[in-house]
This record gives structure tokens, sequence and C-alpha cells, in this order.
């Protein structure tokens, strides 16, 4: 298994541009969820996804949009970067419901930087 | 809605000795708690958890962790810390049977010294 993969690792864009992070899962996971990692911040909740067709906003939802077509990916866009946006953000993946549902895995990471 | 407060932004100790990292947290329901480990340049590792039963947790790498319901605590520890050991130490709570977003907290940077 290769567990949850994001690409890209790193990105450079400039304001107003757009792009799509990658997150993939092969685990079979209902959940999957995006975090954005601020110095001094912790993470915290973009967007979430509970299975295919089915999304919800988290904490800092505003700027960005995802959709989740197929259990095993769950792409987050940036329609329009902002400096605001400058973050490491993180997908993770767990079951829904039952045991172990509370266990997530988290992907390594795409490093965002918006000049 | 719960919050989780980790006071100490850095904990520098040295090597071979003990270490504790303090996590309190807030929430009118009950949670589940949480500690995960992140090495530079690399993801969140799950180090251990608190879902229910006994109040002492043991998780990899030699770390425990004991749940205080009255002290709302779930504090980290490790009695021999090692050079590996550095890395940033997130806490962080979900709500039992209410979904499985995570709440964070700041985080701790563990640097251990020779």
């Amino acid at each position: 298994n290769a567990g949850v993969t994001q690409t890209p690792k790193f990105q450079v864009l400039k304001t107003g541009q757009s792009m799509t992070l990658q997150c993939a899962q092969d685990m079979n996971h209902e959940y999957m969820s995006w975090y954005r990692q601020d110095p001094g911040m912790g993470l915290r909740l973009i967007h979430y996804s509970v299975g295919a067709g089915i999304t919800d906003q988290g904490e800092v939802p505003n700027g960005y949009n995802v959709s989740r077509s197929t259990t095993e990916d769950f792409p987050l866009r940036l329609l329009s970067a902002a400096p605001s946006q400058t973050s490491v953000y993180f997908c993770a993946s767990s079951y829904w419901g039952g045991q172990g549902a509370e266990t997530q895995y988290f992907g390594p990471g795409t490093r965002l930087l918006v000049l | 809605a719960q919050s989780v407060t980790q006071l100490d932004s850095q904990v520098p100790v040295f090597e071979e000795a003990p270490v504790e990292l303090r996590c309190n947290y807030s929430s009118s329901v009950s949670v589940y708690l949480f500690w995960y480990v992140q090495y530079p340049n690399q993801g969140l590792q799950l180090l251990l958890k608190y879902l229910s039963g006994s109040t002492l947790v043991k998780g990899i790498n030699g770390f425990e962790a004991e749940f205080n319901k009255s002290q709302t605590s779930f504090h980290l520890r490790k009695p021999s810390v090692h050079i590996s050991d550095t890395a940033e130490y997130f806490c962080a709570v979900s709500l039992t049977g209410g979904g499985n977003k995570l709440t964070f907290g700041t985080g701790t940077q563990l640097k251990v010294e020779l």
C-alpha cells in the first residue's frame, strides 16, 4: 500500500493563478480531509468528505473548492490564489464509522508559496 | 466547540533526560485524544491515542500519555529522550461518535541536545 499520496510536493504560484492539489489513498477509506498548517497555528481543517459525492466545509474553507468523484481521490482547488494561502497542505484519510475510524493517516504534504 | 491548548511552543532537553509535553483540552462532550509527531519536512505520524478504558496509553518510540478527565489534560511523556526524537508534536481531539474532524493544538517543538 502506498497509503496517502500528495502531488506536487512543492509549488510556487503568482497571485490570481489557479491550481489543483492532488490527494489519493489506496486504503479504501471513506473519510478524506484537507488541512493547512501555518506556523504557530497548528493544523486547521479546510474541507472534508465522508464518501464519493459528499463534501462539507471545515474551519477555513474560503478560497478552496473540493469534489469527490471516487473513493480514492480528493483534490483541492485554489481558484484564484492569494498570498494568504501560502502554507503547507496535508491530506488525510480514515475509515468512517466503526472501530478504527478515529485514526487518520496523513500524506507527506504540499508546500505552496503564493507570490 | 472543542479546543486544544499546548502551552509550550518549544521544549529543549538534553539527550537521555525525561520530557513531558503538556496538552489541555476543552470540550462539553466526550472526546478522543491523540498525539501526532511531525519530523522535519514530513507528514504527521500517529504516536498514540486515547479512546476509552485505561487512562495510561502507551505509544510508539517509548512515548506514553495519561488522560486526566478532571484536569482535562493529556500530557505526553518519555522517560529518556534520544536525538532522533527531535520533532514537532501535536495534540489533537475529535468528538466521540461525532465524526472524524480533528482539532489540533498549535504544536510543541521538542529539541533534544547532546
